[in-house]
């Protein structure tokens, strides 16, 4: 089945504690990036990826991190967590450029920092 | 650069009765456009997509959408609500990046 799986799907943690979101997709596309989700502000793009090893900043970079190593494989990075990066975290992932292609979403991460 | 503006961010509607969900964009080209639904504890997934071809899009589960260049906009509408529509409905459009509206929350009430 063609899908975007991210892991984990729910994670409580604590300030300053390092985590990784993994975002794999097994539909050879070359677009990925990730969104967060928070009450009245719609999705956000964190970073976007156009290809292996080319990333680049999206409208809310600050307090992430990520890599493209595989085409596959999109991780997100929190290296220093923050309270006010308690969201709903999206990966997405479509063939080519945006403009006509569709995203296809993972089932999110809901990641809470206390 | 593009925007996109979802004039309602909550509507009710009673179940049986039709659905109109307005979306406004700004773009200075001919964008693509999306209509995608997020039900509870869900991920995004695409109702319908318009690139061009025709105006009026048809997607799944009875929603189809009416591009108007004129008037920038792009409505979601469904002649007839059902409870499983319940959810929350982004507008996306898109050119070199994808944007999101902020979302319009659908309630159906039986």
């Amino acid at each position: 089945e063609a899908q975007v799986t991210q892991n984990p799907r729910y994670l409580i943690t604590v300030t300053g504690k390092k985590l990784t979101v993994t975002c794999s997709q097994n539909m050879n596309h070359e677009y990925m990036s990730w969104y967060r989700q928070d009450p009245g502000l719609g999705l956000r793009q964190i970073y976007y990826s156009m290809n292996v090893e080319v990333t680049d900043k999206g409208d809310v970079p600050e307090g992430y991190k990520v890599s493209r190593k595989e085409k596959r494989n999109f991780p997100l990075i929190l290296e220093s967590p923050s309270p006010n990066q308690t969201s709903l975290y999206f990966c997405a992932s479509s063939f080519g450029s945006p403009g006509a292609n569709v995203l296809t979403f993972g089932a999110g991460s809901r990641l809470t920092v206390l | 650069a593009q925007s996109v503006t979802q004039l309602d961010s909550h509507v009710s509607v009673s179940e049986g009765t039709p659905v109109l969900l307005r979306c406004n964009y700004s773009s200075s080209y001919s964008p693509s456009l999306f209509w995608y639904v997020q039900h509870p504890n869900k991920g995004l997934q695409l109702l319908l997509k318009y690139t061009s071809a025709a105006t009026l899009v048809k997607g799944i589960n009875g929603f189809e959408a009416e591009f108007k260049k004129s008037e920038t906009s792009f409505h979601l509408t469904k002649p007839s609500a059902h409870m499983s529509d319940a959810a929350e409905y982004f507008c996306v459009v898109s050119d070199l990046q994808f944007y999101f509206g902020t979302g319009t929350s659908l309630t159906v009430i039986p």
